[in-house]
């Protein structure tokens, strides 16, 4: 079955720091990628989307995120943290099917 | 960008009282919309997809004839929650495509509509 892991439930890290969120699924062929940010009370924005091609994709917000197929892995990082970046950051996968599976998502603090 | 709003951003009702949300495409035409539920601390729960113009599929476990979905335009999208109870509060937020033949394309978000029923 396809699914997404996000290992980390929440995340510290000091402003100006790098970040890199993890992000692991299961999916029997090449999947589609998202990375999305959730402010509290608010709605998804899309950070960035792997379909095929170049696996380092970058992103709006100075986000990036690199495709592993052989860690069947899609992390998200940023070199440098601001603390506005502070949000709920959900990693999905598309199957193809136009259904879209989010995994538990992580919780990014930024401390100054 | 595509925008998609939802309204109302909050409301609160009595037990036992159905309540609507809406959710409109406002620069494009969405063929497909997609309701989700999220719980405190947790993550989207797909409820239901809808194609315009035909009935909505629901995922397993969720009650079509207490969620209640219609998609009788290509920018409209409602859900109504019939009977509501206290376990039905929740953040439910949805999402627009615009499929074009076989291609994947991006769902954009709305910003959720947060209900309590008392």
């Amino acid at each position: 079955a396809q699914s997404v892991t996000q290992p980390d439930i929440h995340i510290t890290v000091s402003e100006g720091a790098s970040l890199e969120l993890r992000c692991n699924y299961s999916y029997g062929a090449t999947p589609y990628l998202f990375w999305y940010v959730q402010s509290p009370g608010q709605g998804l924005q899309l950070l960035l989307k792997y379909f095929s091609g170049d696996t380092l994709v970058q992103g709006i917000k100075g986000f990036e995120a690199e495709f592993k197929r052989s860690q069947s892995s899609f992390n998200l990082r940023k070199p440098s943290v601001h603390w506005s970046d502070a949000a709920e950051y959900f990693c999905a996968v598309g199957p193809g099917g136009f259904k879209t599976i989010f995994g538990a998502g992580t919780r990014l603090f930024v401390k100054a | 960008g595509a925008v998609v709003s939802q309204h109302p951003s909050r409301v609160i009702c009595k037990s036992g009282t159905s309540v609507k949300i809406e959710c409109r495409s406002l620069d494009f035409q969405a063929t497909t919309m997609f309701w989700y539920r999220q719980f405190p601390k947790q993550s989207l729960m797909l409820m239901a997809t809808s194609n315009e113009g035909s009935k909505a599929t629901y995922e397993q476990g969720v009650e079509k004839d207490k969620f209640l979905i219609n998609h009788a335009s290509l920018t409209l999208s409602t859900l109504t929650v019939t009977s509501a109870h206290p376990e039905d509060s929740s953040f439910y937020i949805c999402s627009a495509s615009a499929r074009e033949g076989s291609s994947y394309n991006e769902q954009f978000f709305g910003p959720g509509t947060r209900l309590t029923v008392l």
